[in-house]
């Protein structure tokens, strides 16, 4: 049972266009809600990320748009370019005595055309 | 990538053999975690440690093992490969609220 669920599976968006990938979540006990972003052949790494108490955080070109009662996050990625091509992960976060517990997203292959 | 290093980087083996991946760190952080990735599925937890000697199973655990014996190093042993371990594994450290992630093991079982 996937406690974080992400769609689009993928999604290709025009360059200059906005890149909308959604994420839902199960457990209120999740406590930080991370954006990973992945190139091929290498490990994800941290993108943006939000707390519960926030709901919206933007950085540059990415936003996280965050709706607690309704337990959905989202990215928004504006005027989209070909250099932000490749995979994005949701997360979910339940900090306890294992340190930082990651609970992912199945994933997005966002594809932007030139 | 944070001073992880994964190895090897790429490995095809044989049903049923056994097979060690190696996950090195050179931060000295106590979390230390093995994730499997596989599409549709995004990242899933196959175990994690909370320090030397210390640790335990995650989401998808059946048919791994771990060892920590040193701070620097975890260890992700599959005892009888089978082809459902066919998978990229990454191995990730973690402090605060953020996870940083190696490059990953890309693991065939042919």
């Amino acid at each position: 049972q996937q406690q974080v669920k992400q769609s689009p599976q993928s999604l290709i968006v025009q360059k200059g266009g906005i890149s909308i990938i959604n994420c839902a979540y199960e457990n209120t006990a999740f406590d930080y809600f991370p954006w990973y972003q992945q190139f091929p052949g290498k490990g994800p790494a941290l993108l943006i990320a939000i707390r519960p108490d926030v709901s919206e955080k933007k950085e540059g070109r990415f936003t996280i748009s965050f709706n607690k009662s309704a337990k959905q996050f989202s990215l928004h990625i504006m005027d989209s370019q070909p250099g932000d091509s490749a995979t994005y992960f949701c997360a979910a976060v339940m900090n306890n005595n294992a340190g930082n517990m990651l609970t992912f997203g199945g994933g997005t292959r966002l594809m932007v055309k030139p | 990538d944070a001073g992880i290093t994964q190895s090897p980087r790429h490995k095809v083996t044989e049903t049923g053999t056994p097979v060690t991946l190696r996950c090195h760190q050179t931060e000295n952080h106590r979390y230390m975690y093995w994730y499997r990735q596989d599409p549709g599925h995004g990242l899933r937890l196959i175990h994690y440690s909370y320090g030397v000697k210390d640790t335990d199973k995650g989401e998808v655990s059946d048919g791994y093992s771990v060892s920590r014996s040193k701070t620097e190093d975890f260890l992700l042993t599959l005892e009888s490969a089978t082809s459902s371990q066919t998978s990229v594994y990454f191995c990730a450290i973690s402090w605060a609220t953020e996870a940083f992630f190696g490059q990953g093991t890309r693991l065939t079982v042919v």
